[in-house]
Formats: structure tokens, sequence, C-alpha cells
């Protein structure tokens, strides 16, 4: 089974800190994926990432950068939470057609 | 930018009873995948249907799709109450690897 795990579940930080989110994937994808998920709106897609060292912008990605220097490990970056990063964030990889998600992370700013 | 919209937003059925759950697009697609997500956890696929396919099973579940009116729905047969979550539509985004979600719509399977 494919495996996609984040390195927390719950994550409280103070404003203005450098939050590091961690995503890791066990079947050798190239494609990853951070979302955020807030109520109402879905899922919207922060950055992707098609290759070792290799990125993409989504849909929202201002706050955020990536990284991505082993292929199975994809890193979010807050460069300096702040309260309307409050959310849940959600690590996915692709198969051939399918995402695979991480449990996600729940992040709150305060 | 939303592709899939999702409707109910919120469904309150009997267990065994049958839930639909309806998603519309707005852009020709290649396939329409579902996703499940229990509170709180990450989304899981739940099945993927070609545009060139109407209707698709997968044990209690039955996916349709209509391209001429740009809209899928999914049916779950004789509902339990762990069939309880939040479920998503998805169709592409401008590269197939790249998905664009719906906002879900929130199923409560009661006892």
């Amino acid at each position: 089974d494919v495996k996609v795990t984040q390195s927390s579940r719950y994550l409280v930080k103070r404003t203005g800190e450098k939050v590091f989110l961690e995503c890791v994937q066990d079947m050798d994808h190239e494609n990853m994926f951070w979302y955020r998920q807030d109520p109402g709106l879905g899922l919207r897609l922060i950055y992707f990432s098609y290759d070792v060292k290799m990125k993409e912008k989504g849909d929202i990605p201002e706050g955020y950068s990536v990284s991505r220097e082993k292929k199975e490990r994809f890193s979010l970056i807050l460069e300096s939470a702040s309260t309307n990063q409050t959310s849940m964030y959600l690590c996915a990889s692709i198969g051939a057609y399918e995402q695979y998600f991480g449990p996600g992370t729940r992040l709150t700013v305060t | 930018s939303q592709q899939g919209e999702e409707d109910p937003q919120a469904l309150s059925i009997q267990e065994g009873e049958n839930a639909t759950m309806n998603c519309s697009y707005k852009t020709s697609i290649n396939n329409l995948q579902w996703y499940r997500q229990n509170s709180g956890r990450g989304l899981v696929h739940l099945i993927l249907i070609r545009s060139n396919e109407r209707e698709k099973h997968s044990g209690r579940l039955r996916v349709t799709l209509d391209t001429s009116k740009k809209s899928s729905s999914l049916l779950i047969t004789a509902s339990r109450a762990a069939d309880t979550a939040s479920y998503f539509c998805a169709t592409e985004g401008d590269s197939s690897y790249k998905l664009i979600f719906g906002s879900g719509t929130r199923l409560l399977v009661r006892p």
C-alpha cells in the first residue's frame, strides 16, 4: 500500500515563526502536492513538485515556499507564519491517476 | 479556481438508505475522480470514471458521468454509519497530474 506520512498531526505556532511541514511518500512517485483545506473553500493547491528540485506554484503560493531535495520528501515552509495560515494542510503524491494523501497537519497560528 | 461543485453541501440519511451526491464541472475532462475524507483525516481515492464511460461500479458505489451536462453523481447504496464522511469530486486542472477539487458534500449516516 502507498503510504504518505506527514510529520505532525497537530501543530501550534506563534505569529512570525518559521514553520516546516514535512511529507514523505514511499512509492517513488515523481509528483507531490501541498494543499490547504478550509471550511467552505475545499482543497486549494499551494505548490506542487514534479521532480527533485523542481517546483511549481499552485493557486495560493503567497506566504509559502517548498523544498524537494529527495524524491520521497516534500517540505512546505511558512517563512513567517500568520494567523490567516491557520488551516489543515494536506500533502499528496500521485500514482497513475489517483492522488494518495497523508493524514493532514492541523496548524494553528496564534 | 474550482472546477467541480458538489451538491448538496450536506446530506443526512438513515442507515440502510441510499445516498446520492452530485458534481458539476465546467471544462471538458479526460476523467473524473471521487474521494472520501473522514473527519480530520486525509482524502482517500474511491473511484475514477473516464470521459468515455457512462457508469462505473465499485462495491456499494455507483458513479455516473454525463459529459453533455458536465455532471457526475456518486451513489452509495445501503449506507452504513461508517460511510459518514465528506465526499469530493476532482477533475484535472491545467495538466493531467493536477487535480481541482470541489468543496465537498458532508454525508451523515444516522444509525
